[in-house]
């Protein structure tokens, strides 16, 4: 499987404020995603990243708050935009497999003060 | 809309005694179970998955089964060790519609803690 990294590992921000989240791979890959786990709770998809396109967001989730790049096979930005601290929560790169299966970057920890 | 119920919430084990967590899926047309493990302060790691033309895979300790036409599909640890203790997440695949990879939805966890 691959080596996913994500920067930073976690940080505090102040609301109102933006926040860049990056998402690395060691291998070329098809399909990336963003996930978000609030506090406590299971993993939601937040959007699929596509390389050379917008991003595909699922209901609940818009582009002018969570904009999305994928200027490459290797790598993508997630931005959490004007944050409040309902947006404290692990955000979690994902990439697809082969065979379609799914693996996780070790995490971003957000928390909005 | 695919959605994973997963139960129980929290399981507690003796070390050493067997472990079972058991999701239910409403699509029929999912057709790709895996399973996930997330310790404290890290990301899912995928354990074990599943597609829909098998009943039952074995890794070591681990097991999974799936019964299609209950629509449900179930995690077996054995001979649990306390490095087991984790989050533990069911998911179901919901096709995008073409290519390798599919959208995954995802139940609620289960905390299995493993007593030494």
């Amino acid at each position: 499987s691959a080596v996913i990294s994500q920067k930073p590992s976690r940080d505090i921000c102040q609301r109102g404020t933006s926040l860049t989240i990056q998402c690395q791979v060691d291998s070329q890959v098809t399909m990336m995603f963003w996930y978000r786990q609030q506090p406590g709770q299971s993993l939601t998809l937040i959007a699929t990243a596509n390389q050379g396109s917008e991003a595909t967001y699922e209901s609940g989730f818009v582009i002018d708050k969570f904009p999305i790049s994928r200027p490459n096979l290797t790598f993508s930005t997630l931005t959490v935009s004007n944050m409040s601290p309902e947006d404290s929560s692990i955000y979690l790169c994902s990439v697809g497999g082969r065979m379609g299966e799914q693996y996780f970057g070790p995490g971003t920890r957000l928390t909005v003060t | 809309g695919e959605n994973v119920e997963q139960h129980p919430s929290t399981l507690s084990v003796q070390e050493g005694d067997s472990a079972v967590i058991k999701c239910t899926y409403s699509d029929s047309a999912s057709n790709y179970f895996p399973w996930y493990k997330q310790e404290l302060g890290k990301g899912p790691q995928l354990i074990i998955d599943i597609r829909s033309n098998v009943g039952e895979k074995k890794d070591q300790r681990i097991a999974v089964t799936l019964n299609k036409t209950a629509k449900h599909f179930s995690l077996h640890i054995t001979e649990t060790q306390p490095e087991d203790s984790a989050v533990y997440f069911c998911a179901a695949s919901n096709p995008l519609g073409g290519g390798a990879t599919n959208k995954l939805i995802f139940g609620t966890g289960t905390l299995l803690a493993v007593q030494p």
